[in-house]
């Protein structure tokens, strides 16, 4: 079975200081890992995905994770954080490369103040 | 750019009526799956679909719930008879299957609210 604990259901950083989103993962396979945001009253939208390619993935928004296999991690982290960064951020991992089901940590709420 | 579409955003019914959920979900994707989230609380998993029959489900999706493919397009989820407990959002979501990165593709949801 696979799994993923996110440290942290809330979040708060001032604007301009560097956002750590953490994420661990427990698999018996190499997994795929993937970071999700959802707005408030929106759907979920693909921030990024760790493919067992380059373990530095970049996605939108300025945000990037790093798979560790070591830690059995792949914390979120932007350098700058903006106010429109302000959602919550759900961590995701599956094992193979389709029909099997993505499971999601608990989120974690991201609040950016001035 | 594609995307996945459900229908209604919002629902509003009484307990122990029948709910539909639909979902169109990307043209070229072959899996499909359905998840929901009580308000607060995680993205949890109902049911993936493939080649036109459940290829998993979890414990929450008893025989309250169906799912079906009626035509080449649209993927339902019922709930024949509802509960209070089953007020959440529930996402439509879809995948392409083969040697992709297992990315699934979200709507952006429907709100049911039993009362």
């Amino acid at each position: 079975a696979q799994s993923v604990t996110q440290l942290g259901s809330h979040v708060s950083v001032s604007e301009g200081a560097l956002v750590l989103l953490r994420c661990n993962y427990s698999s018996s396979v190499p997994p795929y890992l993937f970071w999700y945001v959802q707005y408030p009253n929106q759907g979920l939208q693909l921030l990024l995905k760790y493919t067992s390619a380059a373990t530095l993935v970049k996605g939108i928004n300025g945000f990037e994770a790093e798979f560790k296999k070591s830690e059995t991690s792949f914390h979120l982290t932007k350098p700058s954080a903006h106010m429109s960064d302000a959602a919550e951020y759900f961590c995701a991992v599956t094992s193979t490369g389709g029909g099997n089901k993505l499971t999601f940590g608990t989120g974690t709420q991201l609040k950016v103040e001035l | 750019e594609p995307e996945v579409t459900q229908t209604p955003s919002h629902q509003v019914t009484q307990m122990g009526q029948e709910v539909i959920l639909r979902c169109v979900p990307i043209s070229n994707h072959l899996y499909f799956y359905w998840y929901r989230q009580i308000l607060g609380q995680k993205v949890e998993f109902l049911v993936s679909f493939y080649n036109n029959e459940i290829s998993e489900k979890s414990e929450i999706f008893d025989d309250q719930f169906s799912v079906e493919r009626p035509d080449g397009s649209n993927f339902t989820l019922k709930i024949r008879s509802t509960k209070l407990e089953d007020s959440a959002m529930y996402f439509c979501a879809s995948n392409s299957g083969g040697l992709n990165t297992g990315e699934l593709f979200f709507g952006e949801g429907s709100r049911l609210t039993v009362l």
